[in-house]
């Protein structure tokens, strides 16, 4: 199985702040790599899929790079509404495991 | 308006069977790819189980064989079956739509969740 490991676990930042959490996969996944946010009591919300192609209705302060097996998500401008939780998951080959999270925080 | 409504969760025994329903409304649940992930109180999203547009099924180590996905074409909903409960099953569990672009699958419609607690 394909292991999915975030960094930072935690991180603290302001509003108007440029935050980036980095996501690395055990094995070459190439660009089958996914992010979503989850708020407190919410289900999670797509952002990006294949790395870096961001879903619609997302802003465009939220972008995703990288391929192989390191992966980063970043928020340029910190708004509010973006403090949550954040989850890497592959979707190279089954099991379709997930990044343990990062939180991030005021 | 596309959207999955989740129910059947509630306290179950160890050892006891529940079976979750995931009700789906705006697309056809066989005509996709459909998927359960759960979230322990506190900890992060793990992937389950996965029922292709096919039929076929694949489930994550930590369920299979005891677990089940299934959809009922005539009511555009989707199941879990889930038997042997533990108490690690507790959770609140999620469906979810694949989607896909370009060979890449991603679950872009979620269910708002419905909570599973095992313990006697």
């Amino acid at each position: 199985d394909i292991q999915m490991t975030q960094s930072p676990s935690s991180l603290s930042a302001s509003v108007g702040d440029r935050v980036t959490i980095t996501c690395r996969a055990s094995r070459n996944i190439v660009n089958y790599l996914i992010w979503y946010q989850q708020k407190p009591g919410e289900a999670p919300k797509l952002l990006i899929y294949a790395a870096s192609s961001l879903q619609s209705g997302v802003p465009s302060r939220f972008s995703g790079s990288g391929s192989g097996t390191e992966f980063t998500l970043t928020i340029d401008s910190l708004q509010p509404e973006d403090f949550a939780s954040y989850y890497c998951q592959h979707n190279y080959i089954i099991p379709y495991s997930f990044g343990q999270g990062t939180k991030l925080n005021i | 308006e596309i959207q999955l409504v989740e129910s059947g969760g509630g306290l179950i025994r160890p050892g006891g069977s529940l079976r979750l329903s995931c009700a789906a409304s705006g697309f056809t649940v066989s005509n996709t790819y459909m998927t359960w992930v759960r979230q322990a109180p506190g900890k992060g999203l793990e992937w389950l189980s996965i029922i292709y547009d096919n039929g076929g099924t694949y489930y994550a180590d930590s369920v299979k064989g005891r677990f089940t996905i299934s959809r009922d074409t005539s009511k555009n909903t989707l199941y879990l079956q889930m038997n042997n409960l533990r108490a690690d099953d507790t959770a609140v569990f999620y469906c979810a739509r694949i989607s896909n672009s370009s060979d890449h699958y991603y679950m872009d419609v979620w269910g708002k969740g419905t909570m599973v607690t095992v313990s006697s």
